[in-house]
């Protein structure tokens, strides 16, 4: 059981918008700790796509966006394009935990 | 640029140990925290704990202490991770990710990633 929760699967037609959520508790995200997200190609690492809850570091696309409220944040893709298939994962510190965290994973179908 | 490279595969027997490496290179190894990350298969990441490659302090995960050691030689600019007493369950894929600092601090982000290690954990 994962410490941040995320939708398992969301799917959309090519240049359609998809939003994934990721939801925390009071001692992560709504603690202010910056939620982070990662794109996951088949057999490869993670790679970073959004920081700091909505920044995105060099070279990446700005279809790509971030944003948080409260104990909540999500990843929206907007102009979806097949090679943007792939699984994504949000993640950010727990202080209870004293430890990184990570939601369980959505895997991006384009219809 | 920055790259992680990491050791390779390695099978194991319930019970034993494996140590992986992960060498960095593209910037000043001391000055960035080292975390590792394992990814069972078809599952989520998880995280295992981190190391201070300056000073050798390090931070596991409650679910892994006891067996996780993780330590550094800076003369080589090479982290390491072993975990002991496997299980089959510890069959998973375990990157080394460096975390983002900045004078000293550290953000537990993930901005760059080893290739990855498969542990396979089989009698």
């Amino acid at each position: 059981q994962s410490v941040l929760t995320q939708p398992p699967s969301v799917s959309g037609a090519p240049g359609q918008r998809v939003t994934i959520s990721c939801t925390g508790s009071n001692s992560n995200i709504g603690a202010g700790y910056g939620v982070h997200w990662y794109q996951q190609l088949p057999g490869t690492a993670p790679k970073l796509l959004i920081y700091g809850n909505n920044d995105r570091p060099s070279g990446v696309p700005d279809r790509f966006s971030g944003s948080k409220s409260g104990t909540s944040a999500s990843l929206a893709i907007t102009g979806l394009q097949a090679e943007d298939e792939a699984d994504y994962y949000c993640q950010s510190y727990d202080s209870s935990l004293r430890s990184g965290v990570f939601g369980g994973g959505t895997k991006v179908t384009v219809l | 640029q920055v790259q992680l490279v990491q050791s390779g595969a390695e099978v194991k027997k319930p019970g034993a140990s494996v140590k992986v490496s992960c060498k960095a290179s593209g910037y000043t190894f001391i000055d960035y925290y080292m975390h590792w990350v394992r990814q069972a298969p078809g599952q989520g990441p998880e995280w295992m704990g981190w190391i201070n490659p300056n000073s050798g302090a390090s931070m596991y995960a409650q679910k892994f202490q006891g067996r996780v050691t993780m330590t550094r030689d800076t003369s080589i600019s090479t982290a390491y991770m072993e975990l002991s007493r496997l299980r089959s369950d510890d069959t998973a894929v375990y990157y080394c990710a460096r975390d983002h600092c900045i004078n000293g601090a550290c953000y537990t982000r993930f901005d760059y990633w080893g290739q990855g290690t498969p542990v396979t954990v089989s009698s």
